[in-house]
């Protein structure tokens, strides 16, 4: 168990559903992650938020959209997804974000699959 | 950021130690050195994290040369459950303007009977 619980474990849907992913940390930790993993790919950094404000966006497509409400709960909406957006998606913590030693925690993980 | 370079994949057997090595060149004064260990449809979990010279926790141990252009993740005696995929991370910042901590492809390790 490592503090940082993301639901639902597995999704399936379809391209024109719309559904969003969750991840609660009860770390007490000030930044949180999301993170893609396609098969047999290194993790792809996506968002970051650090205090509930987004300090990363890595060109990721507008049919996924993050949302921090407070600093231990994180959100990833997700619409009109194509079938290449399959992946485990990674939800993570850290203490603050920005420490040269900072380790982070990871959730799960919510295996997608878009048919 | 400091780029990696580890083995693709390893094969040991039950009982034996594990030597995983990472060469990191470009390491920055500011940069630490950390491990983690992914589980297939899971997230990473964090083994170990050392600056220079040795680091020794419950799991593993982590030797750090003077130059720290290289690091050696090592685990003792292994057994099936340490089946897995290792990953060096080197940097001084998960992320920030300039860049990010890369996880790249990692060390799958297969741990046999």
């Amino acid at each position: 168990e490592t503090g940082v619980t993301q639901t639902p474990r597995h999704l399936v849907m379809g391209m024109t559903n719309k559904k969003s992913l969750k991840c609660e940390q009860h770390l007490g930790h000030n930044a949180m992650y999301w993170y893609k993993q396609s098969a047999k790919k290194p993790l792809e950094l996506m968002f970051v938020y650090s205090l509930e404000e987004r300090v990363e966006n890595n060109s990721v497509p507008s049919r996924f959209s993050p949302e921090c409400p407070n600093s231990s709960h994180l959100f990833l909406h997700l619409h009109t997804l194509q079938p290449e957006d399959s992946a485990l998606y990674l939800c993570a913590s850290s203490q603050d974000g920005g420490a040269s030693n900072e380790k982070l925690f990871f959730g799960s993980g919510t295996q997608l699959s878009v048919l | 950021l400091a780029k990696t370079t580890q083995p693709i994949s390893m094969d040991s057997y039950e009982g034996q130690e594990v030597n995983i090595t990472c060469s990191h060149n470009n390491i920055a004064t500011n940069d630490y050195i950390t491990w983690y260990q992914q589980f297939p449809s899971q997230g990473p979990r964090f083994i170990i994290q050392g600056y220079k010279t040795k680091v020794t926790n419950e799991v593993a141990s982590l030797f750090i040369p003077a130059d720290r252009k290289s690091s050696t993740l090592s685990l003792p005696r292994v057994s099936l459950s340490d089946t897995a995929v290792y990953y060096c991370l080197v940097g001084d910042r998960i992320y920030n303007q300039g860049g990010k901590l890369i996880f790249g492809q990692g060390t799958e390790l297969s741990v046999k009977p």
